[in-house]
């Protein structure tokens, strides 16, 4: 079974508009981890944000926010007034205790369209 | 700091032939992963080290190969090259200790088996 589940494949906004990737996860450990990358047309993997199962904090960074909500198991990304430069797959991520297993999504491809 | 390096940026290999993809860290990282981006299926874990000697499986192992002979270099080895292998390889690292840190990813090596 998928232990990340990004059910958004493809995703087309039109430029300044909202838009918010959803990320839904599974896992018996109460300690882990969740990432979001991004990885523009360049095909390099960037890295966004980190959370921590214990800080359900919602995070937000300049047009970035992310929801962590641990009763649904999801970690969700909004991108605010969403601009062309944005334009890329999004993969959410998730590491377990041990922390030796990445687990990534199969990606959100993000098109903005000006 | 280089981060994380790999060499070649494209191959292209005839089914059959054995060849080993490059990747090499400077931050002494004792943990370092190979995955495979295919389209629609994320990144998949090949196989992973925590330490030189140390080697384990990830969740598609078969067809390569790896080692850990220094903390800076894990080189992925296909020793028959199969079409099903054409994908883009990515190599990764983080601390060891760091079980919630991001993983730091090379640029990718784009290989195709004809």
């Amino acid at each position: 079974a998928q232990k990340v589940t990004q059910a958004q494949t493809e995703i087309s906004v039109v430029e300044k508009e909202d838009v918010t990737l959803d990320c839904v996860y599974e896992t018996r450990d109460t300690t882990y981890y969740l990432f979001w990358y991004k990885q523009p047309p360049s095909g390099e993997l960037v890295f966004l944000i980190r959370r921590n199962s214990f800080d359900e904090q919602n995070e937000i960074s300049g047009r970035y926010s992310w929801n962590f909500q641990k009763s649904t198991s999801s970690f969700n990304f909004t991108i605010t007034a969403s601009q062309v430069v944005d334009s890329a797959v999004y993969f959410c991520a998730l590491s377990e205790d041990t922390g030796n297993q990445f687990y990534f999504g199969t990606g959100t491809s993000l098109t903005v369209i000006p | 700091n280089a981060g994380v390096t790999q060499t070649p940026k494209f191959q292209v290999l005839k089914t059959g032939q054995s060849m080993t993809l490059q990747c090499a860290q400077d931050m002494n990282h004792e943990y370092m992963s190979w995955y495979r981006q295919d389209p629609g299926m994320g990144l998949r874990l090949i196989h992973y080290s925590v330490g030189a000697g140390i080697t384990d499986q990830g969740e598609v192992p078969n067809g390569y190969n790896v080692s850990r002979s220094t903390t800076e270099d894990f080189p992925l080895r296909l020793l028959s090259a199969a079409p099903s292998q054409t994908s883009v390889y990515f190599c990764a690292s983080r601390p060891f200790g760091g079980v919630g840190d991001t993983q730091y990813f090379g640029p990718g090596t784009r290989l195709t088996v004809l």
